[in-house]
This record gives structure tokens, C-alpha cells and sequence, in this order.
């Protein structure tokens, strides 16, 4: 069954970066795209970009451009969320989801359809 | 404030049909197909209907979707007591190039 196991929660001082991992299993994890989503305490769903395994690909959202970083190592089918320069604006759950969208111009086309479980970034000096 | 606007809260006793609107404009919900995703309390958000009014496997008939022009709309019937969470709709926006959600609805069965 597709499952998305995400890395621990994160605590960081302002102005420190943060990296998630996403762990893929039970699927070919370059035949589909993953992107991040987060969500602030008490707040609702917010994008944050998108990655390609399959090309390497990215497409961010224009509020987290420059800041964020999205990868992925197809040898351990593992997607990675990096997020620079934090500010406490950016705690929050952050959710890694399957995208069946490949290829940039399909991701118009999909939706999410496997999500990960989480993971609670804090910032706090 | 959220792209996409969706009411704050609904509520229906169990048995009953409530409906969720999300309302948005030409560079999404009219362009491009309307997501549900239903997000119980404390867990990962679920894609609940894609593609305006598709279920995918294994969510019950009772949740229904559908879209006119700018607006999607959500219908649960026969409400159940477990159908209580968060419900957010979601689409793709073409002038913001990227995903755009609503702001949530939180389902209360009384």
C-alpha cells in the first residue's frame, strides 16, 4: 500500500533552516511528483511547491520562493523539503502528499492523493 | 484570507444532508477541476472527491461533489457522527500557477 512517512518534529531558532524528509513505499516513487503543503496552528491548508522525481523539476509557490529548497534521492525514494531563513510565521505542520502530476504541465490535471503524516516544525527563540 | 472562500463552520444533525459551497473565480475553479479533501482531528488531510465529483476508492457515496462556472460545491448525506472534521476544497490557480485551497469548513454533527 502507498505510503509517505515523513522525519520527526523540529524545533529552530529564527533565522535557521529546517529539512524534512518524506519517505515513499509502495509505489514506483518516480512515476509520480510529491508536493509539500503546510499548515500553521489553527490554520488552514497552504501550498508550497512541487518536485518531479522522475526530473528533478520544481515548482514553487511565489510566498516561499528564494527560502525553499525541494529534492529528492530516487535511491532511497525519499523527497526532502528545505526551508531557509525561518521566521515563527513558519511553524507549522508541514505535509508531504503524492501529486500524480509528472511533468509540469500536468499539474493542473491532478490532486493529492496519498498524504504523509506530518511534521511539526516549532520556531522559537 | 484564502483564494478560495468556503464558510467557516456548517452543522447537521445524524441522517441529515448539509451541503459545503467554495467559491472562487475564473483563474481556478472555472479553468480547472475542484478538489475535497476531508482532514479529521489531529490527522493528515484525505483527498475525499477530485475532479469535481469523483470518489476515489473506498469513500462512500454519501459524499458527493459538483461545480457550476466560478463555484464547487460538497454534499454529505445521511450525516454520521464521524463524518465531523475539517473540509477543505482545493484547485489549480493559472494567474498564481500554483495550488489554491479554501479556508476551510469545520463539520460539527449535533
Amino acid at each position: 500500500q502507498v505510503q509517505l512517512v515523513q522525519s520527526g518534529g523540529e524545533v529552530k531558532k529564527p533565522g535557521a533552516s529546517v529539512k524534512v524528509s518524506c519517505k515513499a513505499s509502495g509505489y514506483t516513487f518516480t512515476s509520480y511528483g510529491i508536493s509539500w503543503v503546510r499548515q500553521a496552528p489553527g490554520q488552514g491548508l497552504e501550498w508550497m511547491g512541487w518536485i518531479s522525481p522522475y526530473h528533478g523539476y520544481t515548482n514553487y509557490a511565489q510566498r516561499v520562493q528564494g527560502r525553499v529548497s525541494m529534492t529528492t534521492d530516487t535511491s532511497t525514494d525519499t523527497a526532502y523539503l528545505e526551508l531557509r531563513s525561518l521566521t515563527s510565521d513558519d511553524s507549522a505542520v508541514y505535509y508531504c502528499a503524492r501529486d500524480p502530476a509528472r511533468d509540469r504541465f500536468q499539474m493542473p490535471l491532478y490532486y493529492f492523493d496519498y498524504w504523509g503524516q506530518g511534521t511539526l516544525v516549532t520556531v522559537s527563540s | 484570507q484564502s483564494v478560495l472562500t468556503q464558510p467557516p463552520s456548517a452543522s447537521g444533525t445524524p441522517g441529515e444532508r448539509v451541503t459545503i459551497s467554495c467559491s472562487g473565480s475564473y483563474s481556478n475553479i472555472e479553468t480547472n477541476a475542484a478538489h475535497w479533501y476531508q482532514q479529521l482531528p489531529g490527522t493528515a488531510p484525505k483527498l475525499l472527491i477530485y475532479s469535481n465529483n469523483h470518489r476515489p476508492s473506498g469513500v462512500p457515496d454519501r459524499f458527493s461533489g459538483s461545480k457550476s462556472a466560478t463555484s464547487a460545491s460538497l454534499a454529505i448525506s445521511g450525516l454520521q457522527s464521524d463524518d465531523e472534521a475539517e473540509y477543505y476544497c482545493a484547485a489549480w490557480d493559472v494567474s498564481l500557477n500554483g495550488w489554491v485551497f479554501g479556508g476551510g469548513t469545520k463539520l460539527t454533527v449535533l
